[in-house]
């Protein structure tokens, strides 16, 4: 069965300090790989995607990157963080790209910048 | 452009109650589904079930059934016989034919009372 790894699932970190997020799925090839932010009580915000290594794709122009290094591991980035970053970040992964296919979700990173 | 509308900010039901909760969206594809997630306090979000804008009946799976009336553009989640471990954010998705992601509504906070 496919499982999907976030870490760390919390993280304090100081305004203006590097950020890295890495997200893992096992039990699948080449899957579709979404990082998401949800601030608080709101719903998500897609920020990146990508359908294969090295390929990504932004949704919201911000201090944040992500990388795709290997086929299943995802890794989202900024080189200093804003108080406006923090959040709770979520992966998923799905497979195919037509309306059908549902996305999985890890446990998640919850993120705060003070 | 997508639109995912969750009129409901909360919920109270009874246990063993069901319980409807309100999803309206706004596409011009007509080829698109819907999906209802389930986001308890750890975080995680749980895939529930899916509609697809093709499907002549409405979904089922297990407790949760989809209210789907495609003229009124409505997608609302029932779930019956409802237990304490319902308690958790719900939140509505929509995906069509040009998206790579999900689109995600506010969310509703159900609680179950005992």
């Amino acid at each position: 069965s496919q499982t999907i790894h976030q870490w760390p699932a919390t993280l304090v970190q100081p305004v203006g300090s590097p950020l890295s997020l890495e997200c893992t799925v096992e039990g699948t090839s080449n899957p579709n790989l979404y990082w998401y932010r949800q601030a608080a009580g709101r719903g998500l915000q897609l920020l990146f995607y990508s359908v294969g290594i090295g390929q990504i794709s932004s949704e919201v122009p911000q201090n944040l990157s992500a990388s795709r290094p290997q086929d299943r591991q995802f890794i989202l980035s900024s080189k200093k963080l804003l108080l406006s970053d923090s959040g709770f970040y979520l992966c998923a992964w799905s497979v195919g790209q037509g309306v059908r296919y549902e996305q999985y979700f890890g446990p998640g990173t919850r993120l705060t910048v003070t | 452009a997508q639109k995912i509308t969750q009129t409901q900010p909360g919920m109270f039901v009874q246990e063993k109650e069901a319980v409807t909760l309100d999803c309206t969206y706004d596409t011009s594809d007509p080829s698109y589904g819907l999906f209802w997630y389930k986001q308890p306090s750890s975080g995680e979000m749980i895939f529930l079930i899916y509609q697809g804008s093709y499907d002549q009946q409405n979904a089922t799976e297990g407790r949760y059934s989809l209210n789907f009336q495609k003229a009124r553009k409505s997608a609302n989640l029932v779930i019956s016989a409802s237990q304490l471990g319902d308690s958790a954010m719900y939140f509505c998705a929509m995906r069509d034919s040009g998206a790579n992601n999900l689109f995600f509504g506010t969310g509703t906070r159900l609680t179950v009372i005992p």
